[in-house]
């Protein structure tokens, strides 16, 4: 049974510093990887998504890496800002229906 | 392009009543999930629909949970009758290749 885990549930930074989140997961036959964003009261938005085939992926400040067979993958978010304050969730695809797995999530805030 | 609709937004209801979610997808978007997120926990899939049809709904509380999905485009999630452990927040999300988005969820209290 695949199990997403996300190790620290919460992180603090101040503004300006290099933001690390990991993801590790048990099952390394996985189709796909996605980073979200979730706010307070809010729905969940798509940042990177990673098939299984690629090492990483980039999109403006957020890079995001994948190691399938130590089961990992990091997000870093370069030179944090505190609209960066959110909860980041990472999610495992098995297979291309589009079912995802989800971690629980790390909740980071951005201190200015 | 607008997103996934949800409502109601919030909602309280005592043990054992009934309860429905709506949700409008994007347009042109064949496949809808519910998923359910307790507090502190990361979503959990109830259903996926392809069209109007269910393509898996392992986890979904089969006795109490029900959902439809009415021609390809809306559905509705259903709880009959509600337990405590309910308590959570329902998301309604659609993708189009792979690429998800989800509604801002229902967030459902059972007193």
């Amino acid at each position: 049974k695949q199990e997403v885990t996300q190790i620290p549930a919460a992180l603090s930074v101040p503004e300006g510093e290099n933001l690390v989140l990991n993801c590790s997961f048990t099952d390394s036959a996985i189709y796909n990887l996605q980073w979200f964003r979730q706010d307070p009261g809010k729905g969940l938005t798509s940042l990177l998504l990673i098939q299984s085939s690629q090492r990483e992926q980039t999109s403006g400040r957020l890079n995001a890496s994948l190691d399938k067979s130590s089961g990992r993958s990091t997000l870093y978010i370069a030179a944090s800002q505190p609209g960066d304050s959110a909860t980041y969730l990472c999610a495992v695809a098995p297979d291309s229906w589009g079912k995802l797995q989800f971690g629980a999530g790390t909740q980071v805030v951005v201190t200015p | 392009e607008a997103g996934v609709a949800q409502s109601p937004r919030y909602k309280i209801i005592e043990k054992r009543q009934s309860v429905a979610f709506w949700c409008n997808p994007i347009s042109g978007h064949a496949t809808l999930y519910w998923y359910q997120q307790i507090l502190g926990q990361g979503p959990k899939l109830l259903i996926q629909f392809q069209n109007n049809g269910v393509v898996d709904d392992s986890q979904l509380p089969k006795d109490r949970f029900s959902a439809e999905r009415l021609k390809g485009v809306d559905s509705t999630l259903k709880i009959q009758p509600a337990k405590l452990e309910d308590s959570a927040v329902y998301l309604c999300a659609s993708s189009l290749e792979l690429t998800y988005f989800f509604g801002q969820g229902t967030r459902l209290t059972v007193v």
